[in-house]
């Protein structure tokens, strides 16, 4: 059983619109949660993380919402760019692991 | 700052034989190094944990006779699949946490290395 979800797996959002991807999880042992945006023949590149003590980190244009209450963190990209196309990653993590979900791939079209 | 490689990008072997994978921090030290896979449209999958000078750490089902794990210095971990089979075949990324930051989102990610096992 995954213990981080993405359910969705590809979201088409039109350029200078909010992109909103959502990530679950299960475990509520480990209190750390990062977004990782990976282009094609890439790794992962760290995007913007939250802890459990807040419920929102907003870095520029990328905002993190964490509900805890319903286990589920949201990452929202407001204007969406089309360089923003590419799949993202939530992962829930503890000091010395990151558990990935299985990513969601944006694309965002003029 | 923070660069991580990983070489080859791609390789395709024969059934049987085995395959090195380097991970290298270029620019900063790494007590830590972490080995994932990735199947098509899934997560990563962590492996196994790597620390300089001492035993991986393999994550429950991951055969550490097979994927064998060197941290032989501070910018250096290896990834040997040994005796590859088709089902082997995969695409390995490596991660590295920088020795002055203890913070989880100061792991860099590598490249990523397609394995083909023919």
């Amino acid at each position: 059983d995954q213990q981080v979800k993405q359910n969705s797996p590809s979201l088409s959002v039109q350029e200078g619109r909010i992109s909103i991807l959502n990530c679950d999880y299960t475990n509520s042992m480990f209190d750390y949660f990062l977004w990782y945006k990976k282009y094609p023949a890439e790794g992962p590149t760290f995007l913007i993380s939250i802890s459990s003590i807040k419920d929102k980190n907003e870095d520029g244009r990328f905002t993190v919402f964490l509900n805890k209450s319903a286990k589920h963190l949201s990452l929202h990209i407001v204007p969406s760019q089309p360089g923003d196309s590419a799949v993202y990653f939530c992962a829930q993590g503890g000091y010395n692991k990151l558990i990935f979900g299985a990513g969601t791939r944006l694309a965002v079209h003029p | 700052g923070a660069v991580v490689s990983q070489h080859p990008s791609r390789v395709i072997c024969k059934s049987g034989t085995s395959v090195k994978i380097e991970c290298r921090s270029l620019d900063f030290q790494a007590t830590t190094m972490f080995w994932y896979r990735q199947f098509p449209k899934k997560s990563l999958m962590l492996m196994a944990t790597s620390n300089e000078g001492s035993k991986a750490t393999y994550e429950q089902g991951v055969e550490k006779d097979k994927f064998l794990i060197n941290h032989a210095s501070l910018t250096l971990s290896t990834l040997t699949v040994t005796s590859a089979h088709p089902e082997d075949s995969s695409f390995y990324i490596c991660s590295a946490r920088d020795k002055a930051s203890g913070h989880y989102n100061e792991q860099f990610f590598g490249p990523g290395t397609r394995l083909t096992v023919l």
